[in-house]
């Protein structure tokens, strides 16, 4: 199964801009790259998802680098709310009927005020 | 719309003891899943259902946990007899079905056991 690299953790100011990184050099050309974030004391929920081109949704964006070797999650504005952990996951649907979902650590974002 | 409910919230046992948690995914899901996630990591999958089938339970400590879904709904997990490395948050997910790029999994809010 392919891998995602993350930082542990990241910082940001309330109000900013985050850019939350993820490396998949393993990347499949079949594997979509999803995005999930767990709040304080909560399950995980869906972010984002896209393949090749960059997506936008209401609560993030997804750049995707033109190689697919890379990925961003972008938040527009901080706020406090979004101290969360990230999770980039990859998901190869073609593979087998019921793929597996495989979680790292992800990135433990905290958002000062 | 209600999302995937889960009970107890919180359980403390002792080691050796048994422990059961449910879980009740959204109306409709065929898939659910449950995720064993130890403080500090990523959830790790335990078993996975489609309707009341089994279609991965390779993580699965089958010596110890066990888990079903009757009717292809609700789901029950037991540990039988509880370890002290089991003391985790165990969470549920369900979705609805394999759209292109992968279905979105719902979890629960998820059980902490404690185990001492």
């Amino acid at each position: 199964d392919a891998k995602t690299t993350q930082p542990n953790s990241m910082e940001s100011n309330e109000e900013e801009p985050v850019h939350l990184p993820c490396n998949h050099s393993t990347i499949s050309g079949t594997d979509y790259i999803h995005w999930y974030r767990q709040l304080p004391s909560q399950g995980p929920e869906y972010v984002i998802h896209g393949l090749t081109s960059n997506v936008n949704n209401r609560m993030a964006s997804l750049a995707i680098a033109e190689d697919r070797k890379s990925s961003t999650l972008i938040l527009h504005r901080a706020t406090l709310r979004d101290a969360a952990v990230y999770y980039c996951i990859l998901r190869d649907v073609m593979k087998t009927s019921y793929d597996k979902v495989i979680f790292g650590p992800g990135t433990s974002l905290s958002v000062i005020p | 719309e209600a999302g995937v409910a889960q009970s107890p919230r919180y359980k403390i046992i002792e080691k050796r003891q048994s422990v059961a948690f449910w879980c009740n995914p959204i109306s409709g899901h065929a898939t659910l899943y449950w995720y064993q996630q130890i403080l500090g990591q990523g959830p790790k999958l335990l078993i996975q259902f489609q309707n009341n089938g089994v279609v991965d339970d390779s993580q699965l400590p089958k010596d110890r946990f066990s888990a079903e879904r009757l009717k292809g709904v609700d789901s029950t997990l037991k540990i039988q007899p509880a370890k002290l490395e089991d003391s985790a948050v165990y969470l549920c997910a369900s979705s609805f079905f394999k759209r292109e790029g992968g279905d979105t999994q719902y979890f629960g809010p998820g059980t902490r056991l404690t185990v001492l």
